[in-house]
């Protein structure tokens, strides 16, 4: 296994269309963060699978993201009706699952709204 | 609410040079986190730092966290080039699952 992997790496879209995200995370950990990153500023938390289970989401997502892992493995990152303030860096991390929290990110996507 | 400060915000200086950048709350982590997040790339993970007083060394990066586990400092001897990045420190939350962020230090090392 070579990381965590996001497809695709850059994304540019029109204002109000849907996207979709792909993260792949370390196929050994069994815990799946997503994370949104503007310019500047650290990671800002979106969401926690433990295996397939969605066990916390930001409060400050707007219902028009959702997030799913299916079977536990790869996960994906909806953004419906997009707008500009959703462009941003989004990443995704895996960890461990052990008393360890250290994240292994992969390479985000970068999404533009235009 | 926990939060962890970073400073500076914003550091520039040349080739060689020794800095230091700090990473503070007034909370207590059971653990600290520093990453190096290149343009363009995820963030990467440096050291972690669990024990008041800890000090831990990566070639010229050296870590402390602070004995009350409040702080953390990273200090670069003879920087280079190719430390030029965002670090970024993080702190295990009070949930059992979730990291706090800081905001970061971007470093820029001048040739």
């Amino acid at each position: 296994d070579t990381g965590v992997s996001q497809d695709p790496r850059h994304k540019i879209t029109k204002r109000g269309q849907n996207v979709t995200f792909r993260c792949d995370p370390i196929s050994e950990h069994n815990r799946l963060y997503w994370y949104r990153q503007t310019l500047g500023q650290g990671p800002e938390f979106l969401t926690y699978f433990q295996n397939e289970a969605q066990l916390e989401k930001s409060r400050l997502l707007s219902d028009r993201f959702s997030a799913e892992r299916p079977k536990g493995s790869f996960s994906t990152l909806e953004i419906q009706r997009t707008e500009q303030g959703d462009s941003a860096m989004y990443l995704c991390a895996s960890t461990p699952g052990t008393a360890g929290t250290e994240a292994f990110f992969g390479q985000g996507t970068r999404l533009t709204v235009v | 609410t926990q939060l962890l400060e970073q400073s500076p915000q914003f550091l520039s200086i040349q080739e060689g040079e020794n800095l230091t950048v700090y990473c503070n709350s007034s909370s207590v982590f059971s653990s600290l986190q520093w990453y190096r997040q290149e343009p363009g790339e995820g963030p990467v993970l440096l050291v972690t730092v669990v024990t008041g007083g800890e000090v831990k060394k990566l070639k010229r990066l050296t870590f402390q966290f602070g004995d009350a586990r409040k702080d953390s400092s990273l200090h670069i001897t003879a920087a280079q080039t190719g430390d030029t990045g965002l670090y970024l420190c993080a702190g295990d939350g009070d949930s059992n699952y979730q990291l706090i962020w800081g905001a970061g230090t971007k470093l820029i090392i001048k040739p």
